[in-house]
């Protein structure tokens, strides 16, 4: 297994673009999860999934979209890109289960200038 | 609300020696799930140890030990016979039972293991 695979590694967006973070996990977990990482910060929750279809917001959902059409795979969306936006973001998933614990992907490193 | 607090920002130590790394943790509910994440320089998130509110034990594996008391709300890391490959940001987080299952995490302590 990969477990959880993020892409890209790294990008440098400019004030208003947009991108689309890339998770896919093949651990057949039915949690999945975007977290934000700031500088000497704690992780914050973006947004979550429990399922195919179905998503929820977290503690900072502003200025980001989610959709989760598979299993497999839970993409970030940030439509008009703001400098305070530029961190790092983590991708986790964890099984449907009482005591599941959340894996992470490896991060993607975002600057937006 | 459920809430994580690291007060140690950073630590050092030279290899070899012990070190623990403190966690206290604030939640009303009464079933809830402790975890320690290390984040090497490497930047991923490495899954250490999960402990359940039901389950006071303490727990050694190898060189790590955590010690759980819910007395005084906290879940204590420490670190045997130190070395440099354990430098890192070690972060505590919570999660309480329910239908949102998000993680609660501490700011983190950046822990150098100086040779």
């Amino acid at each position: 297994n990969a477990g959880v695979t993020q892409t890209p590694k790294f990008r440098i967006l400019k004030i208003g673009q947009s991108m689309t973070l890339q998770c896919t996990q093949d651990m057949n977990h039915n949690y999945m999860y975007w977290y934000r990482q700031d500088p000497g910060m704690g992780l914050k929750l973006i947004y979550y999934s429990v399922g195919a279809g179905i998503t929820d917001k977290g503690e900072v959902p502003n200025g980001y979209n989610v959709s989760r059409s598979t299993t497999e795979d839970f993409p970030l969306r940030l439509e008009l890109a703001a400098p305070s936006q530029t961190s790092v973001y983590f991708c986790a998933s964890s099984y449907e289960l009482v005591q599941e614990t959340q894996y992470f992907g490896p991060g993607t490193r975002l600057l937006v200038l | 609300a459920q809430k994580v607090t690291q007060a140690q920002t950073e630590i050092s130590v030279v290899e070899k020696e012990d070190v623990t790394l403190d966690c206290v943790y604030e939640t009303r509910d009464t079933t809830y799930y402790l975890f320690w994440y290390k984040q090497p320089p490497s930047g991923e998130l490495v899954f250490l140890i999960r402990r359940n509110s039901f389950d006071e034990q303490n727990e050694i594996s190898g060189r790590y030990s955590w010690n759980f008391q819910k007395s005084t709300s906290s879940f204590n890391f420490t670190i045997t016979a130190s070395q440099v490959v354990d430098s890192a940001v070690y972060f505590c987080a919570l999660r309480v039972s329910g239908s949102a299952r998000q993680l609660t995490f501490g700011s983190g302590t950046q822990l150098t293991v100086l040779p």
